[in-house]
């Protein structure tokens, strides 16, 4: 079992649409959650950062952290064809990071 | 601030030759992790590095290396390279390595080995 497992996708979502991403972990003593956007060919950019249960907005993005079920959730309101990219779900366990593979957003018009 | 820098951005070798790699961190950040990615594995972590010592080493094998500089600039060496190792490596810093700690990405090297 992969410690950060998140759905490959393609996560196809019309224009206007809410996409939701979905993540799990493992390790139950991880402390800290990020949701990272990697557009192809680029590095990855933080998003959002999330350490305690319950939902945290930024803009149009919203993330979910539910520690007793082990899943941390991104939402991305009003999807724009700038969305599309590959979002990365990382946990921070005692300082080591760990990466989920990714689930690639399709937004189309 | 400036962002994480990394050089060369870009590498063509041939299977058999070493090749070093360079990270800056963002200025104040004292720990650098570096990190393989490829289409088929994700991002895979390889070591991170704090106060010019190595404190966590992902599962590759030894021609596969880093260290840190007091200016918390970071090197990694892969000695006798092989097809497989080509792949985006990237960089990431943060103040430590603490869990409320981000870490920031460079834009990555792109290895090629032929």
């Amino acid at each position: 079992q992969k410690e950060v497992e998140q759905n490959s996708g393609p996560l196809s979502v019309p224009e206007g649409a809410i996409a939701s991403l979905n993540c799990t972990y493992s390790d139950r003593v991880s402390q800290s959650f990020f949701w990272y956007r990697q557009y192809s060919g680029k590095s990855p950019e933080l998003i959002m950062s999330i350490y305690s249960n319950g939902d945290k907005e930024d803009g149009r993005f919203t993330a979910q952290l539910n520690k007793a079920s082990q899943y941390v959730s991104l939402l991305i309101r009003d999807s724009q064809p700038s969305d599309s990219a590959t979002y990365l779900c990382a946990v921070n366990s005692w300082g080591k990071f760990q990466f989920g593979a990714g689930t690639q957003v399709v937004v189309t018009p | 601030k400036a962002g994480v820098t990394q050089t060369p951005r870009y590498l063509i070798k041939t299977r058999g030759q070493q090749v070093t790699l360079s990270c800056s961190p963002i200025s104040g950040h004292r720990s650098v992790s570096w990190y393989q990615q490829t289409p088929g594995q994700g991002l895979q972590f390889l070591f991170e590095y704090f106060s010019e010592t190595q404190r966590n080493k992902g599962n590759f094998p030894g021609r596969f290396s880093g260290r840190q500089f007091s200016n918390s600039r970071s090197e990694m060496n892969v000695s006798t390279l092989e097809l497989g190792d080509s792949a985006l490596y990237l960089c990431a810093s943060s103040l430590e390595f603490r869990p409320e700690d981000t870490q920031y990405f460079g834009p990555g090297t792109r290895l090629t080995v032929l």
